[in-house]
């Protein structure tokens, strides 16, 4: 479970959808997240997923888990220039008490008007 | 609700100063808590977590040491900082009851050692 990549860029206009991806390497991760990093501040958690669903819809975020591939997406349907953060997905460690997560390092997502 | 704070948001110490970032946090007992911190690289270091009152876990051997004389206390510490302590230093919290075991984030202390 230490193993969390994601591509560190990704540039969108203003409307489109943005699609953030994620691997990961512990198959026996329960729960995925997604937080939302804004410029100067803490991480904001947006949404997560137990692992034995295949997505989950919360308004304009959509997260689609692969559990076969061990791969995580995030999409934002018409991003909006606020949406403009950094992204991190985070599975948990299934063995620990103790709630530990393990984070990717992050995708920087920037929206053009 | 449940708060989280972070005190202070920003800090300039030099080299060989001690240190002292508070983390507290209101609205729910005994939590699981969190140091992280995070380099210019953006990946986030966990550096210590604690399930209790004085006690603490280290993840990474350093310079650093935390504490927690209170349930919702918990404080981060340095005798001497050293340059590669610079960085922006994550409180978390965690409900040791309630699944998921969802991490909530403080504000942050910007650190720069000069």
């Amino acid at each position: 479970g230490e193993d969390v990549e994601q591509s560190l860029f990704l540039s969108v206009r203003e409307g489109d959808s943005s699609v953030i991806n994620c691997t990961y390497t512990d198959s026996s991760s329960t729960y995925l997240y997604w937080y939302k990093q804004e410029p100067g501040a803490g991480l904001q958690l947006l949404t997560y997923i137990f692992s034995n669903m295949d997505m989950k819809q919360d308004q304009r975020l959509t997260v689609l888990l692969n559990k076969k591939d061990k791969h995580l997406s995030l999409r934002i349907a018409d991003t909006q220039t606020g949406d403009s953060a950094i992204y991190f997905c985070a599975e948990n460690d299934r063995g620990s008490t103790l709630g530990r997560l393990y984070f990717g390092r992050g995708t920087q997502l920037t929206v053009w008007p | 609700s449940q708060t989280i704070h972070q005190w202070p948001a920003t800090l300039v110490q030099p080299v060989g100063s001690p240190l002292s970032l508070e983390c507290t946090v209101e609205g729910t007992s005994n939590p699981n808590l969190y140091w992280y911190r995070q380099a210019a690289g953006r990946g986030l270091q966990l550096l210590f977590y604690s399930v209790g009152i004085g006690q603490i876990s280290s993840e990474v051997p350093q310079n650093l040491s935390a504490s927690r004389p209170q349930d919702r206390q918990f404080i981060l510490s340095s005798k001497k900082l050293l340059l590669s302590d610079s960085g922006f230093y994550l409180c978390a919290w965690s409900s040791q009851r309630e699944a998921p075991d969802t991490q909530y984030f403080g504000p942050g202390t910007r650190l720069t050692v000069l």
